[in-house]
């Protein structure tokens, strides 16, 4: 069974403190690795898609990554405006556009 | 571009009663999906359409309906309203690709339904 793992639930950073969110997942072939960022009371935003293990994609003060079994996204000094929740979702190579596994979400609070 | 626009924001209902959620995009995809989420828990995908009048049903589609008659507009029925479909709901659509790339699912804002 396709599996999405996030981790931590949530996470409490102190503005300019960075650190890194989680995914691992487990599926038969992965034709993608999708992060969205989604504010209180919205819809998931979309932030990157990774293909093949090694790649890493930037936006600002974030930056993600893939290996073959996880997915770290990566926020370098964040400030208060980057608490949100961060979904990760996956789409396996068995499927169509329809497939996507959605991890529960990382909550992140950033304190000024 | 509006995106994905979804009505109502807010809805509470009474257990029997019916309602429509609407979605509309205009971005010319031809693949619109429907997910709820619970708190706690990742989105569940309810219905799904590659194109007009075609649809099919996802992880969770009991309880629910859909049609889709044009390009644009992707309505989830709700027949007889029971506590359980208490949720947020989000209207997605997507452009399909070939080759290496994917294609990426953008979400409307959501609409919040209580049923009592």
């Amino acid at each position: 069974e396709d599996q999405v793992t996030q981790s931590p639930e949530a996470l409490r950073l102190q503005e300019g403190e960075s650190s890194s969110l989680n995914c691992s997942y487990t599926v038969s072939g992965l034709r993608g690795l999708f992060w969205y960022r989604q504010d209180p009371g919205k819809g998931p935003e979309f932030l990157f898609t990774l293909y093949s293990a090694g790649e890493e994609k930037e936006k600002e003060r974030l930056k993600a990554t893939l290996t073959k079994k996880e997915s770290f996204l990566h926020i370098t000094a964040p400030k208060p405006e980057d608490s949100a929740t961060y979904l990760c979702a996956v789409r396996p190579t068995q499927g169509g556009s329809e497939k996507l596994v959605f991890g529960k979400g990382t909550k992140l609070t950033v304190n000024p | 571009n509006a995106g994905v626009t979804q009505t109502p924001k807010f809805r509470i209902l009474k257990i029997g009663q019916s309602m429509t959620l609407q979605c509309t995009q205009d971005m010319n995809h031809n693949y619109m999906y429907w997910y709820r989420q619970d708190p706690g828990m990742g989105l569940k995908l309810i219905y799904y359409s590659v194109g007009a009048g075609i649809t099919d049903k996802g992880e969770v589609p009991n309880g629910y309906n859909v049609s889709r008659s044009t390009t644009e507009d992707f309505p989830l029925r709700l027949e007889l309203a029971a506590p359980s479909q208490t949720s947020v709901y989000f209207c997605a659509s997507s452009y399909p690709t070939s080759g290496k790339h994917t294609d990426t699912q953008y979400f409307g804002p959501g609409t919040r339904l209580t049923v009592l």
